[in-house]
């Protein structure tokens, strides 16, 4: 059982260059989410989809765009990168909020723009 | 809008003592509350977590936390730290019945250091 899965786990960019985040859980889970991660700040969440074909901004979405492919898959890009945009990025799904949730994560994906 | 503070960056003990990692939180309902672990250059692991009942909730490797609602705390504790048990540790609430009742939002983290 894989979870939660991310890729790229590292990328360089420069600033103005674009990429796509990937994400895809197997839990069958509704909900997914994008947090970063700078030292001294926890998690901050950018982005969340309760369930397919929805998605909300979350604390700190600019700069950022999300999808949600489908249940399984939430993405994230950025279109023109700066180097604000350094961080430890982390996707993470849940239940519904029926229950209790529970958030589980994927390993990370670490992006420097330069 | 919700809130946790997590007052110590860091929290030293020696194994085999008892450890706590404070958090205080601040929601304007009934808060869910969380604990998770993170080990280097990992994603974030559950460990426990408040919803209803009893104030005192049991979860992963021995951990524990007791909710108090008076003093809007939240404390992880654990009765003798094993060297294995130094990560950095986030506290995070959620606040159901609010427009945002799907975030959660975390504290900063406290990095816990158990020493040989």
């Amino acid at each position: 059982n894989a979870g939660v899965t991310q890729t790229p786990k590292f990328q360089v960019l420069k600033t103005g260059q674009s990429m796509t985040l990937q994400c895809a859980q197997d839990m069958n889970h509704n909900s997914m989410y994008w947090y970063r991660q700078d030292p001294g700040m926890g998690l901050r969440l950018i982005y969340y989809s309760a369930s397919e074909g929805t998605t909300d901004k979350g604390e700190v979405p600019n700069g950022y765009n999300v999808s949600r492919l489908n249940k399984r898959e939430f993405s994230l890009r950025l279109e023109s990168a700066a180097p604000s945009q350094t961080s430890v990025y982390f996707c993470a799904s849940s239940v519904p909020r029926a229950n209790t949730g529970e958030l589980f994560f994927g390993e990370g994906s670490r992006l420097t723009v330069l | 809008a919700q809130s946790v503070a997590q007052p110590e960056d860091q929290v030293n003990v020696a194994e085999g003592n008892p450890l706590t990692v404070k958090c205080t939180y601040s929601v304007s309902g009934n808060p869910y509350l969380f604990w998770y672990v993170q080990y280097p250059n990992r994603g974030l692991q559950f460990l426990l977590k408040y919803i209803t009942g009893d104030n005192l909730v049991k979860g992963s490797y021995g951990f524990e936390a007791e909710f108090n609602k008076s003093q809007t705390s939240f404390h992880l504790k654990k009765p003798s730290a094993l060297v294995s048990d130094s990560a950095l540790y986030f506290c995070a609430v959620r606040d159901p019945s609010g427009a945002g009742s799907y975030q959660l939002t975390f504290g900063k983290g406290t990095k816990l250091s158990v020493i040989p």
